[in-house]
């Protein structure tokens, strides 16, 4: 069965560095998703991603963040520079064409120290 | 009033017992509404699409009212495997804009 990849799945920052989260969408989906959930907390929507652009995004989504799919198959997520309260489990979705059922990825786990 | 509401919990019941969660959200805009479980430190994982016309999967029934804006969620015959969280989901604008509830935890007790 076809399944969404994230990598790495635990990623340990310092503040104020850069990190990038990867993943790879189950192939022939077209829509894209980042979501967060803080430990203890809900899952939070970031953005959404169709045909090579942002179609929705969150208040949490600023300037500080950005996505990317730079070959068709990778989706990414950049945080330019990372916060304490960015610590948390990173979840990268996808869904096909027509269809509603997102298929959300394992999660990269970001503690940023 | 939250987007998407609904108790946190937790439920703790026997197994074999009948449980039913419930859900309420605020867009009335909104137009599509699932039903996730997630398991401890774990991705969500779709347990059920819901519609107007409530469905059923086996011990599960989901039924959605438009009108008072609330989804439920039934379990039937409660197995120790059905612990989990149980995350309403409702979507917006084609899919593009997705809100989670906080979710209800479940503890099936032997």
């Amino acid at each position: 069965e076809p399944e969404v990849t994230q990598t790495p799945s635990h990623q340990v920052t310092q503040m104020g560095q850069e990190v990038i989260l990867r993943c790879v969408p189950i192939s022939n989906h077209l829509y894209f998703y980042w979501y967060r959930q803080i430990l203890g907390q809900k899952v939070e929507f970031l953005v959404s991603f169709y045909n090579n652009e942002i179609s929705e995004k969150s208040e949490i989504f600023d300037d500080q963040f950005s996505v990317e799919r730079p070959d068709g198959s990778n989706f990414t997520l950049k945080i330019r520079s990372t916060k304490l309260e960015d610590s948390a489990m990173y979840f990268c979705a996808s869904k096909g064409p027509g269809r509603h059922t997102q298929y959300f990825g394992p999660g990269t786990r970001l503690t940023v120290l | 009033r939250k987007e998407v509401e609904q108790d946190p919990g937790p439920f703790n019941v026997p197994e074999g017992a009948t449980v039913a969660f419930n859900c309420t959200y605020s867009n009335s805009a909104s137009q599509s509404f699932f039903w996730y479980r997630q398991d401890c430190r774990k991705e969500p994982k779709l347990l059920m699409s819901v519609y107007s016309s409530g469905n059923e999967d086996g011990r599960f029934t989901a039924q959605l009212n438009r009108a008072s804006q609330y989804i439920s969620l039934l379990i039937r015959d409660s197995k120790l495997s059905d612990s989990a969280t149980y995350l309403c989901v409702v979507t917006a604008g084609g899919y593009q804009k997705v809100t989670f509830g906080t979710g209800t935890k479940l503890q099936v007790i032997p």
